[in-house]
C-alpha cells in the first residue's frame, strides 16, 4: 500500500532556531500533500495545502510566514517552523494524496515538535 | 460549511465489551465517510470507509453504516480488545471531481481505552 514517511519522529530545540520536517511519499508520486497540526486531545487542524510546484494554500489563521511550506518535487513536501516558541511545540502531521488510491490521503506518522 | 460532530469522550470499557461511537455530520454536498484510527504517537490510518447512503464499511471486526437520513456514521464494534485503544476520528470528504476526493473534515476524536 501506499507509504508516507515523515522525518524526524521527535525533535526538541531553543526558542528561536527554525525546525524542518520532511514528508516522503515512498511508493507513489504525491501532487498533493496536506500539513495539519494537532494539539492534545484534540483532532487534526488542516494548516495547509501543498501543491508541486506552486505555491501551499494556507487555511485561515496560519501564518505563511511562520511555517513555511515547499513541494519541490513529486515525493516530498517539506515544513519550516521559523524562529519556533514554545507556543508552536504540537505535534504535526503530513499526508499525501495518491491519485491511483481509493484513499483520499495516506498519513505519515507525525512529528512531536518540543521548544524549550 | 461541513462540519463533523462525534460523541464526547473518553470511553472507557472492558475486554469483550461492546462498542459505539456515534458521530453525525452536516455537508453542502453529498460526501463520503470514512472512520480513522490513530495508536498513540503515530499519525492516522484508515479504518473503514463508505461512499454512499446505506452502504456498510467494515474492517477488523469494526463497522459502520451511511445513514442518509439520519446524517450518521455511527462505528460499532461487538467485542473490544485491549488493542483497540485508540482515538478514533470520525470524517468526511467531499467529492472533488471524478474519482478524486477533497479535503478531509475531522470530528474531534473519540479516546477509547479497553481494560483487561
Amino acid at each position: 500500500g501506499a507509504v508516507v514517511s515523515q522525518h524526524p519522529s521527535r525533535v526538541i530545540c531553543k526558542s528561536g532556531t527554525s525546525v524542518k520536517i520532511e514528508c516522503r511519499s515512498l511508493d507513489f508520486q504525491a501532487t498533493t500533500m496536506f500539513w495539519y497540526r494537532q494539539f492534545p486531545k484534540q483532532s487534526l487542524m488542516l494548516m495547509a495545502t501543498s501543491n508541486e510546484g506552486s505555491k501551499a494554500t494556507y487555511e485561515q489563521g496560519v501564518e505563511k510566514d511562520k511555517f513555511l511550506i515547499n513541494h519541490a518535487s513529486l515525493t516530498l513536501s517539506t515544513l519550516t517552523v521559523t524562529s519556533a516558541h514554545p507556543e508552536d511545540s504540537s505535534f504535526y502531521i503530513c499526508s499525501a494524496r495518491d491519485p491511483g488510491s481509493n484513499q483520499p490521503q495516506h498519513f505519515g506518522d507525525g512529528t512531536r515538535l518540543s521548544i524549550l | 460549511g461541513n462540519s463533523v460532530t462525534q460523541m464526547e469522550g473518553p470511553v472507557t470499557l472492558s475486554e469483550e465489551a461492546f462498542l459505539t461511537i456515534n458521530c453525525t455530520y452536516t455537508a453542502t454536498g453529498y460526501p463520503s465517510l470514512f472512520w480513522y484510527v490513530q495508536y498513540p504517537g503515530e499519525g492516522l490510518q484508515l479504518l473503514l470507509k463508505a461512499t454512499k447512503a446505506d452502504d456498510k464499511g467494515s474492517n477488523k471486526g469494526f463497522e459502520a453504516t451511511y445513514r442518509k437520513e439520519t446524517t450518521s456514521f455511527h462505528l460499532e464494534k461487538g467485542s473490544v480488545q485491549v488493542s483497540d485503544s485508540a482515538v478514533y476520528f470520525c470524517a468526511l470528504s467531499l467529492n472533488a471531481g471524478g474519482t478524486s476526493y477533497g479535503k478531509l473534515t475531522f470530528g474531534q476524536g473519540t479516546i477509547l481505552t479497553v481494560h483487561p
